[in-house]
C-alpha cells in the first residue's frame, strides 16, 4: 500500500512569507507526527496528533508555527512570517495508533531565502 | 527529559570490517528504540525496531540490541559494504509516544 507521502518535496520562499506543508499519512493511521530536522542534526518532535486534536504540541518553536488536522487524515503545518532560521526538512510520520512504530515520509526541504 | 547521544559521530572504515554504533539514553523508561538509516538528501529508512520487552532484533547483517538498564543500545553491521555508507540515527519512544533522537553516526566504508 501507499506509505507516508509529503507535499511538495522542496520549497524556496523569501523571509517573511507564510508557507503550508502537506502530509498524507497511511490510510488508517490515527497518529500523525512533524518532525523537523535541521543540517548535521537528528529530526525533533514538533506536534503529535491523534486523530483530528494535536494530543502534545509542545515541540512547536514558537507561535508562527501551527498545525491542523481537521478530518482525521491529511495534515498542514504552516509556518507564518518565516525566518531564515527556519529552513530545515520537515519529517511527517503516522503510526496506527499513539502506540507502535512510526513510518516516515520522504520530509519537504524548505529553504527560506 | 529524555536525551538520546550517539557515539561515534563520524566512523571510516575499510570495506569488510565488523563494526558497531553506539546508542545511549538518560530514562530507562522508554517504550521501543528504532534504528534508522539516512541517505544524504533522503528520508529516513527504518532499520530495525525493538520493543522494550526485547533484548535484541536481527535482519540480515545488521543486529540491535537493547539493554534498557544500563540505557544503551547498539547496531552492529556485519561485514561492511561501500552500499552501507549513510548516517545511522537512533530514536527512543517515549512515554508520550514521540520519538527522541540522537544526532547520527556518519558511517564511511572504504573499497
Amino acid at each position: 500500500g501507499a506509505g507516508v507521502s509529503q507535499t511538495p518535496s522542496n520549497k524556496v520562499t523569501e523571509k517573511g512569507k507564510y508557507v503550508e506543508l502537506r502530509c498524507d499519512p497511511i490510510s488508517g493511521h490515527t497518529a500523525l507526527y512533524w518532525y523537523r530536522q535541521s543540517l548535521g542534526q537528528g529530526p525533533e518532535f514538533l506536534i503529535y496528533f491523534q486523530g483530528t486534536g494535536a494530543a502534545d504540541d509542545s515541540g512547536l518553536p514558537n507561535d508562527r508555527f501551527f498545525a491542523v488536522r481537521p478530518e482525521g487524515s491529511v495534515s498542514t503545518l504552516k509556518i507564518q512570517r518565516t525566518e531564515r532560521g527556519d529552513s530545515a526538512v520537515y519529517l511527517c510520520a503516522s503510526s496506527l495508533q499513539g502506540v507502535g512504530e512510526q513510518y516516515f515520509g520522504p520530509g519537504t526541504r524548505l529553504t527560506v531565502t | 527529559k529524555q536525551e538520546v547521544t550517539q557515539i561515534p559521530a563520524a566512523l571510516s572504515v575499510p570495506e569488510g570490517e565488523n563494526l558497531v554504533l553506539n546508542c545511549s539514553f538518560t530514562d530507562s523508561a522508554i517504550y521501543n528504540l528504532q534504528w534508522f538509516r539516512q541517505d544524504p538528501g533522503k528520508g529516513l529508512t527504518s532499520l530495525l525496531l525493538i520493543q522494550s520487552s526485547q533484548r535484541e532484533q536481527t535482519s540480515g547483517r545488521l543486529n540491535a540490541s537493547l539493554d534498557k538498564s544500563s540505557g544503551r543500545s547498539t547496531l552492529y553491521i556485519a561485514a561492511s559494504q561501500p552500499g552501507d555508507s549513510a548516517t545511522y540515527l537512533c530514536a527512543a519512544y517515549d512515554s508520550s509516544y514521540k520519538l527522541i533522537f540522537g544526532s547520527g553516526t556518519r558511517l564511511l566504508v572504504r573499497p
